[in-house]
């Protein structure tokens, strides 16, 4: 069964500041998504991370995959307000999606 | 504009009376799928259909049915609703092999009492 754990659940982060978010996953997939939901929005996908090693990085967000860890991260620089959402990683074997439980971030000034 | 709709977006209902939510996407996509989202346990897919006929239970299928006589949609029905079905659900499409390209819905706020 795939399995898919985000850590931390719950995020408070200080404007100007550096903040990870793991996500470990359980096969050998080397699939590896990062989505975005705004409160009562559905998800906008953030990044694709296909291979292992895979750096993506839009504006203060990067995501890696590490797949012989079976880890990936997304690292937020420098917080600012608009970056408070939750946040989801999600994993793919075939054409089944499995995610995390989430990390709701908020960013205070 | 490619979108995918849900409706209703709200829906309370009680106990036992049946109920569907319909989703449609206007992008060709073969690959549609249900999730429902609960608070802490992410999104959990629920069915999801490779094409026109073809169906197939994802992780919490229980309680849930779907038909795919159309392409272009992908309702979701709960023929005996429970208040543990209370949650908001998801409707999502991609073109066949390309699960990253997931279009999601708006979701569907479903409350059973």
């Amino acid at each position: 069964e795939l399995k898919v754990e985000q850590n931390p659940l719950f995020l408070s982060m200080q404007e100007g500041k550096n903040y990870t978010i793991y996500c470990n996953y359980s096969t050998t997939s080397d699939r590896l998504y990062w989505y975005r939901q705004d409160p009562g929005k559905s998800l906008e996908s953030l990044f694709v991370l296909l291979s292992n090693g895979a750096v993506k990085q839009e504006g203060r967000l990067m995501a890696s995959l590490d797949t012989k860890a079976r880890l990936s991260t997304l690292h937020i620089t420098a917080a600012v307000h608009d970056l408070s959402a939750t946040y989801f990683c999600a994993e793919a074997a075939g054409n089944k999606l499995t995610f995390g439980g989430g990390t709701r971030v908020l960013v205070k000034p | 504009e490619a979108q995918v709709t849900q409706n209703p977006r709200y829906l309370i209902t009680v106990t036992g009376k049946k109920l569907t939510v319909t989703c449609s996407q206007n992008m060709n996509h073969e690959y549609m799928s249900w999730y429902r989202q609960d608070p802490g346990l992410g999104l959990r897919q629920i069915y999801y259909s490779m094409n026109v006929e073809v169906t197939d239970k994802g992780d919490v299928p229980e309680g849930y049915k779907v038909s795919r006589k159309e392409k272009r949609n992908f309702p979701l029905i709960l023929e005996s609703p429970s208040p543990n079905q209370t949650s908001l659900y998801f409707c999502a499409s991609s073109p066949r092999g390309r699960i990253n390209e997931q279009f999601f819905g708006p979701g569907t706020r479903l409350t059973v009492l």
